[in-house]
């Protein structure tokens, strides 16, 4: 069975663009959440999409901006990007929604932002 | 807001010595408690998971966890380390039923020396 996948492994932007990064689920998974993770910040939620639906948001800006389509596959979206929003963008896939589910991660996209 | 405190940043050990890593969170309310370890080049794995019940938790690889309500921590041990326990981990909480929005502390980065 295919693990959770997220492209591009690697980005680099400048301020002031935007970015548009993807994941796909696990097969069967119909719950993605995605988390930023930084040296400084460590690992910090950024949302949860279920069935198509935000479940759950983070404290970010909202310059941070996701979906997910009927295939469960979601993608997130930075806008006007800053040089603080350098980091890995790690994504989650699980069956159902809810903190009983087991989370499984995907290897990341390293986002950087010149 | 939600916080989750590690207390070590690095901890060094040789093979066959004991492991605790301490866990502490800020939380009134029902909480669920999970550990994830990052093995180098790999992606976020749940090691072990508290919802309720038996405050004595066990994971994979020999790790167990104790949740102490009155201290409000979740400690990791491990009686006896291996190399291969070289990792970092992550202790994360949600409050329940809350989805998915995991906070996860700062980390704890295991070295074992051979």
């Amino acid at each position: 069975k295919a693990g959770v996948t997220q492209t591009p492994r690697y980005l680099i932007k400048t301020r002031g663009q935007q970015v548009t990064l993807s994941c796909s689920p696990i097969s069967g998974h119909r719950s993605v959440s995605w988390y930023q993770q930084t040296p400084g910040q460590g690992l910090q939620f950024l949302f949860e999409y279920f069935s198509e639906t935000q479940r759950n948001k983070g404290n970010f800006p909202g310059r941070f901006s996701g979906r997910q389509f009927s295939n469960s596959r979601s993608e997130m979206n930075v806008s006007t990007l800053e040089l603080g929003d350098s980091a890995l963008y790690l994504c989650a896939s699980s069956l159902g929604t809810g903190a009983y589910e087991k989370l499984f991660f995907g290897s990341g996209t390293q986002l950087s932002v010149l | 807001a939600q916080s989750v405190s590690q207390h070590n940043h690095h901890v060094i050990l040789s093979e066959a010595a004991s492991l605790e890593l301490g866990c502490n969170y800020s939380y009134g309310g029902t909480v669920n408690l999970f550990w994830y370890v990052q093995y180098p080049g790999q992606h976020l794995q749940l090691l072990l998971k508290y919802f309720s019940g038996d405050p004595l938790v066990k994971g994979i690889k020999g790790f167990e966890a104790e949740f102490i309500k009155s201290k409000f921590s979740f400690n990791l041990r491990k009686p006896s380390v291996q190399w291969s326990d070289t990792a970092e981990y992550f202790c994360a909480v949600t409050p329940d039923n809350y989805g998915q929005n995991f906070v996860f502390g700062p980390g704890t980065r295991l070295s074992v020396l051979p």
